[in-house]
Order: structure tokens, then sequence, then C-alpha cells
């Protein structure tokens, strides 16, 4: 049973430009959220996700961030215009259920230039 | 809202002894889950252990043990016969089930080595 995947593992950007995170869940979750970590930091919520659906986005800066998870295909979050403040580590998690355990993938690291 | 306090930035300890990791929280919730990741070299964040908190009996999973105590909201961490292997940040976190919020809530970390 594959775990959750991630891609890609490193990105990086020039400030302007547009990143674009995936994320696959483990096989039968339906429950994704995204993290991301700082240098140095714990992980920050953004995002919590069902299919097709934005539960809870109170974790997502309001402008230039946003997040899918389609009824086909991988959870993506986009960030438009990526500043340099944005470098960070992007972690997706998935979970079967609410209140079930959150198991995450091996993370994007983003580098803004 | 809800808060995760681990109060030891670094720690170390000799292989095969026991160390113990610090982490308190605060909620008003009464049931939630709690949970320990350790995060190693690889930045891969690994599940360690987890705790309901309607549960009295403390979580085990082989050399990793909580100590729970709800009234004191304290869940810590005991590694016993410590492994080069564990060297790695440890997180705490907190789940609460109140209000369909599904996020997990971090502290700091813990920074451990272990040391032939």
């Amino acid at each position: 049973n594959a775990g959750v995947m991630q891609n890609p593992r490193h990105l990086v950007r020039r400030r302007g430009q547009e990143a674009r995170l995936r994320c696959s869940p483990m096989k039968g979750h339906s429950h994704v959220y995204w993290y991301r970590q700082l240098p140095e930091e714990g992980l920050k919520f953004m995002v919590y996700l069902q299919k097709e659906n934005i539960i809870d986005e109170s974790g997502m800066p309001k402008e230039r961030f946003s997040a899918e998870f389609p009824k086909e295909g991988p959870s993506i979050l986009r960030i438009q215009q990526v500043v340099r403040g944005d470098s960070a580590a992007y972690f997706c998690a998935s979970s079967l259920a609410s209140g079930e355990t959150q198991y995450f993938g091996p993370g994007t690291r983003l580098l803004v230039l | 809202a809800q808060t995760v306090t681990q109060s030891q930035p670094e720690m170390s300890v000799q292989e095969a002894e026991t160390v113990t990791l610090s982490c308190t929280y605060d909620t008003s919730e009464n049931n939630y889950y709690l949970f320990w990741y350790k995060q190693p070299p690889s930045r891969q964040m690994i599940l360690v252990i987890r705790q309901e908190a309607y549960k009295q009996q403390n979580a085990t999973e082989n050399r990793f043990s909580v100590n729970f105590q709800k009234a004191a909201k304290s869940f810590s961490l005991k590694i016993s016969d410590s492994q080069l292997g564990d060297t790695a940040m440890y997180f705490c976190a907190f789940l609460g089930t109140q209000g369909g919020s599904e996020k997990l809530v971090f502290g700091k970390g813990t920074k451990l080595t272990v040391n032939p």
C-alpha cells in the first residue's frame, strides 16, 4: 500500500513565477491536508480538503495561494507570483476519515530565488 | 485556540539509555487526540505514537511510550533503549474534535541526538 506521494520533491522558482505542488493521498483516503514548515519551525496548517470540496482554509494566506482536490487526480497546492518568503517545505497528509491519523508525504521543498 | 508547547529545543542521550521528551498543550475541549511525530534528517514526517484523550491507558509502541496526564494537559514521550536511528526532530501535535476542525496543531519540536 503506497504511502502519500508528493511531487516534485524539490522546486526552484524565481520571484513572480507560479509554483504547483501535487499530492496523491494514500489509497482509500479521501481527506487531504496541506501544511507548511518554515526553517527551524513546526508545521503550520494551511488547508483541509475532501474530494471536490475545501472544508477548512483558515491557514491559507488570503492572496496568491489556492488548493484543490478534484474528483480525479491529485490534490494541487498552487502559489501564484511567488515571493522569497514562500520558500519552505510544504507537506501533504491524508487520512481515512475525521479524527483518524494523518499520514504525511515526503514534502516538497520550494526555493524562491 | 489550542496551543502546543515543547519546552526542550534540544536533547541528547547515550545509545541504549532512556530519554523523555516533554509536551504540554492548552485546550478547552474534552475529547481530542495527541500525537508524536518524528522527522529524521530526510525530513519525512513519521508517526511515532497516537493517544486518544478518552482513554486512560497510556499508549505504547515498542520502545516508545507516553505519559498522558489529562488534568495537567501533559503528554510526554519516553524512548527506551535509544538507538542511533532515533536521532531526529520530534514534534508533539494536537487534534481537536469540535467544530469540524481537522487541523493538527504542532509544537516547535525537540531535536534529539542519540550519541554512540
